[in-house]
């Protein structure tokens, strides 16, 4: 069955990096663009960054624009978050999901992962 | 960047029929948003309910439908059952940028 499972949660401190990864399955990856979307604590769901199914086109929330890098290999069906300069609002649960058509990424998601815990402290 | 908007929280009584509404602060919701209704209940992972409007997948029960609505975006659960009780999110997208509304936290009571 289709499957995606994030990993690479943690604690950091403010100022440093961390990069999150999504193992997919089940499903043709590299046909499909990816998305990644976060919820802090107690709020609700936050857009964060998406790719395009072929790596050509990546598109950014303002809040994390020059910080994160969304990155995809697809040879080992996997999906990436480069965190960088993390701050406390940074805080959250991170899922990825998978764009509920082949090749279109105007549309949402389909699909979810389970999640993976940020947590930015000194 | 654009705000979706969602009623805070609703009510309704097992059995009963409750609309929840998504809107956006650029004008009226079209089919060119490509509105997206996702449930989530707690300490789980969201759940897509309706695609595209109106399309629901495999696992959306029947008892949830999506439309538009006087210019917003629509679900509409006809006979709530007590598992229905959840947050439930609209998406919106803007040419490559995706805003979530704030959620409606649905009570079944």
């Amino acid at each position: 069955q289709v499957q995606l499972v994030e990993s690479g949660g943690g604690v950091v401190q403010p100022g440093r990096s961390l990069r999150l990864s999504c193992a997919a399955s089940g499903f043709t990856f590299s046909h499909y663009s990816l998305y990644w979307v976060r919820q802090a604590p107690g709020k609700g769901l936050d857009w964060v960054t998406l790719i395009s199914y072929d790596g050509s086109n990546k598109y950014y929330a303002d809040s994390v624009k020059g910080r994160f890098t969304i990155s995809r290999d697809n040879s080992k069906n996997t999906l990436y978050l480069q965190m960088n300069s993390l701050s406390a609002e940074d805080t959250a649960v991170y899922y990825c999901a998978r764009s509920s058509f082949e090749y279109y990424y105007y549309h949402g998601m389909d699909v979810w992962g389970q999640g993976t815990t940020v947590t930015v402290s000194s | 960047q654009a705000v979706v908007t969602q009623e805070p929280s609703l009510t309704v009584p097992p059995g009963g029929t409750v609309t929840l509404t998504c809107g956006s602060s650029t004008g009226a919701v079209t089919s060119g948003h490509y509105p997206y209704w996702f449930q989530q209940k707690p300490g789980q992972a969201p759940r897509t309910l309706i695609s595209d409007t109106s399309n629901k997948h495999s696992w959306t029960p029947a008892r949830f439908s999506g439309s538009l609505l006087g210019g917003k975006a629509a679900l509409t659960l006809s006979g709530a059952q007590l598992e229905d009780e959840a947050e439930y999110y609209c998406l919106l997208s803007y040419s490559a940028a995706w805003v979530f509304g704030g959620g409606t936290k649905l009570t079944v009571l």
